[in-house]
């Protein structure tokens, strides 16, 4: 019940295009979900994070989906730059400083100009 | 600018041999993590701390010891590392305004010969 479900392990996108994660949990008390983005060698950066009473958040060119019935949310990036090339991390977790946020197991995006 | 600073960013130590990574933040914040990253793989809760209250993860290998002498500071010791050890070590804080947001460090590379 605790895990997080992350699709496609890998993605691969032009320059320009729709990049496309997908992500579904179990727990329903779970009320935050943030998207992470690494670099190589970096730490993970949080991104973009949505809570369930919205169906979705837009920041520049990254937007959360959430199906709040369906238990899943997904994060779009439009325009996809080279730049973007990143693993992409979903995550929930429960609104408090001290639970542990879940991860999925991640997304390698490769931007190809 | 208010971060996480980890030290040192690579470290190499010989099998056996006891090594202690560090982690320092600006931000204050009253919960601090340690997380285990192997490659291509999500980051992996080892221990936290809120304020002086150590949580450690039922899976984490009793090999790893976190200290926290004071709110700034975290200690992560590992007494006596195996070539499994070798991984990403990231320090993560939350407990701002925003609780239930985590913001990592850089990380510690370390490598096990």
């Amino acid at each position: 019940q605790q895990q997080v479900k992350q699709s496609p392990q890998s993605l691969i996108v032009q320059k320009g295009g729709i990049s496309i994660i997908n992500c579904a949990y179990e727990n329903t008390a779970f009320d935050y979900f943030p998207w992470y983005q690494q670099f190589p060698g970096k730490g993970p950066a949080l991104l973009i994070a949505i809570r369930p009473d919205v169906s979705e958040k837009k920041e520049g060119r990254f937007t959360i989906s959430f199906n709040k019935s369906a238990k899943q949310f997904s994060l779009h990036i439009m325009d996809s730059q080279p730049g973007d090339s990143a693993t992409y991390f979903c995550a929930a977790s429960k609104q408090t400083s001290y639970d542990k946020v879940i991860f999925g197991p991640g997304t390698s995006l490769s931007v190809i100009p | 600018d208010a971060m996480v600073i980890q030290n040192p960013r690579y470290q190499v130590t010989q099998f056996g041999k006891p090594v202690t990574l560090s982690c320092s933040q600006t931000l204050n914040h009253n919960v601090m993590y340690w997380y285990q990253q192997k490659s291509s793989q999500a980051p992996k809760l080892l221990f936290h701390y809120y304020d002086k209250d150590f949580n450690n993860e039922a899976d984490t290998p009793d090999n790893f010891q976190s200290r926290r002498p004071n709110t700034s500071f975290c200690f992560l010791d590992i007494r006596s590392p195996g070539l499994g050890d070798a991984a990403m070590y990231l320090c993560a804080t939350s407990g701002g305004d925003f609780s239930y947001e985590q913001y990592f460090g850089p990380g510690t590379r370390l490598t096990v010969t």
